[in-house]
């Protein structure tokens, strides 16, 4: 697609409900990140993808936080058994990277983002 | 580690009027990049501008400037005759080396309210 793609772009969750994020890069890029964004916060990195491989989680929350990218293209972070202090907007970006193992200085592109409001 | 920090919080000015977003870094790498991203009310943010570590000169884009200084470890963002379109959170970032590259860390941004 032309740019990166969120769904869904709000989620009401009551506490204890699991839910899925779902993100669309652009197409052919390599590099896939999520961040959580508290209300008037700045993005906080939960986890990156270089294609299928999750190579960095360290910034998952909890075991609760499991992200997914099983072709390497769309990516779903899903969140079991909610919590009031997971509402927040889950932002999704992507690169275009060159080869794997190097490190890649390119801008990251965003989505509009899925806000998680959990009751 | 890295860090960023944008001290102001909230900055509001009127329309016309030259503003200017600080943004402080801590990195111990002699190679990183530093970036600024808008985002407006709609929530998407938008890229603004990339600078790697050994070029220190300053950057004019239209009305948009940046002054990058190693000395004190700052890229701030200079935005001249302020439009209400110019609204939005503005977010500094870094990217430092590190085993897999995807190293990219957001300051706490600054809210810029541009008021007619």
């Amino acid at each position: 697609g032309a740019g990166v793609s969120q769904s869904p772009r709000y989620k009401v969750a009551k506490r204890g409900q699991d839910v899925a994020l779902r993100c669309d890069p652009i197409s052919g890029h390599v590099s896939l990140f999520w961040y959580q964004q508290a209300l008037g916060q700045g993005p906080e990195f939960l986890t990156y993808f270089q294609n299928e491989a999750q190579l960095d989680k360290s910034g998952l929350p909890s075991d609760r936080f499991f992200a997914e990218r099983p072709e390497g293209s769309v990516s779903t972070l899903k969140i079991q058994r909610t919590q009031q202090e997971d509402s927040a907007v889950y932002l999704c970006a992507s690169r275009g990277d060159a080869a794997s193992g190097r490190w890649n200085t390119g801008e990251l592109f965003f989505g509009e983002g899925s806000r998680l409001t959990v009751l | 580690a890295q860090k960023v920090t944008q001290a102001q919080t909230e900055i509001s000015v009127v329309e016309k009027e030259d503003v200017t977003l600080d943004c402080v870094y801590e990195t111990r790498d002699t190679t990183y990049y530093l970036f600024w991203y808008k985002q407006p009310p709609s929530g998407e943010l938008v890229f603004l501008i990339r600078r790697n570590s050994f070029d220190e000169q300053n950057e004019i884009s239209g009305r948009y400037s940046w002054n990058f200084q190693k000395s004190t470890s700052s890229f701030n963002f200079t935005i001249t005759a302020s439009q209400v379109v110019d609204s939005a959170v503005y977010f500094c970032a870094l990217s430092e080396r590190d085993n897999y590259g995807q190293n990219f860390v957001f300051g706490p941004g600054t809210r810029l309210s541009v008021l007619p």
